[in-house]
């Protein structure tokens, strides 16, 4: 089955600076990798999503990229500000099959 | 977000009863999914249901039951708690999106029960 791994586990930046949190996974035919952030207390969200047929993708703020012969993806946060201060998920799927495989989390902290 | 509830929200139980976690989504989503949340794991699937009276087991379901008789609701029930199984439990729905095009899996997710067993 996928095996989705997440580094690094926490990260500190400061505001105004750039954030990435990086993860791989094992599964050659998943081909549908979303990003969850999670506030203290709350439930994880959506943030971005990226399917196999596109190498990046930009939000605004944030940005996915995708490399598929590495079998890794990653999220970039640019200009951070304190309201990015939360625990971030990436996921991996065969798009359709709606079953997502977490990673382990990365709490991410911006310091003012 | 009113679209999926989950109740309790907060339970304390102690070791060997039966426990059930309720969950209640209003969009008719097929796809409904229970997860545990603990430190250092993320989220690890525990059951999940592509429609009614069709359920199947995730990464961790030893321990945990499900059943799914109306769209609506997918009840987790925990039938003898034991302490490790003291989590965060999330409920999640989704739906699939696009007959011709794209499927589309965002998962939509309860607010949580905090689940701790004694």
């Amino acid at each position: 089955g996928e095996n989705v791994e997440q580094h690094p586990s926490t990260l500190s930046v400061q505001e105004g600076d750039s954030a990435v949190i990086k993860c791989t996974y094992s599964d050659s035919a998943s081909n549908y990798f979303p990003w969850y952030k999670q506030e203290l207390g709350k439930r994880p969200q959506l943030i971005i999503d990226i399917r196999s047929n596109v190498g990046e993708k930009k939000d605004q703020r944030i940005a996915v990229t995708l490399n598929k012969t590495a079998k890794h993806f990653s999220l970039h946060i640019t200009e951070t500000q304190p309201e990015d201060s939360a625990v971030y998920f990436c996921a991996a799927s065969l798009q359709g099959a709606q079953k997502l495989v977490f990673g382990q989390g990365t709490r991410l902290t911006i310091n003012p | 977000d009113a679209g999926i509830t989950q109740s309790p929200r907060y339970k304390i139980t102690e070791t060997g009863r039966q426990v059930t976690l309720m969950c209640h989504q209003t969009w008719s989503h097929s796809y409904m999914f229970w997860y545990r949340q603990d430190l250092g794991h993320g989220l690890r699937l525990i059951y999940y249901s592509a429609a009614a009276d069709i359920t199947d087991k995730g990464e961790v379901p030893d321990g945990y039951v499900v059943s799914r008789s109306k769209t609506e609701n997918f009840p987790l029930t925990l039938e003898s708690a034991t302490r490790s199984q003291t989590s965060v439990y999330f409920c999640a729905s989704s739906e699939l999106f696009g007959i011709s095009g794209p499927f589309y899996n965002e998962q939509f997710f309860g607010p949580g029960t905090r689940l701790t067993v004694l």
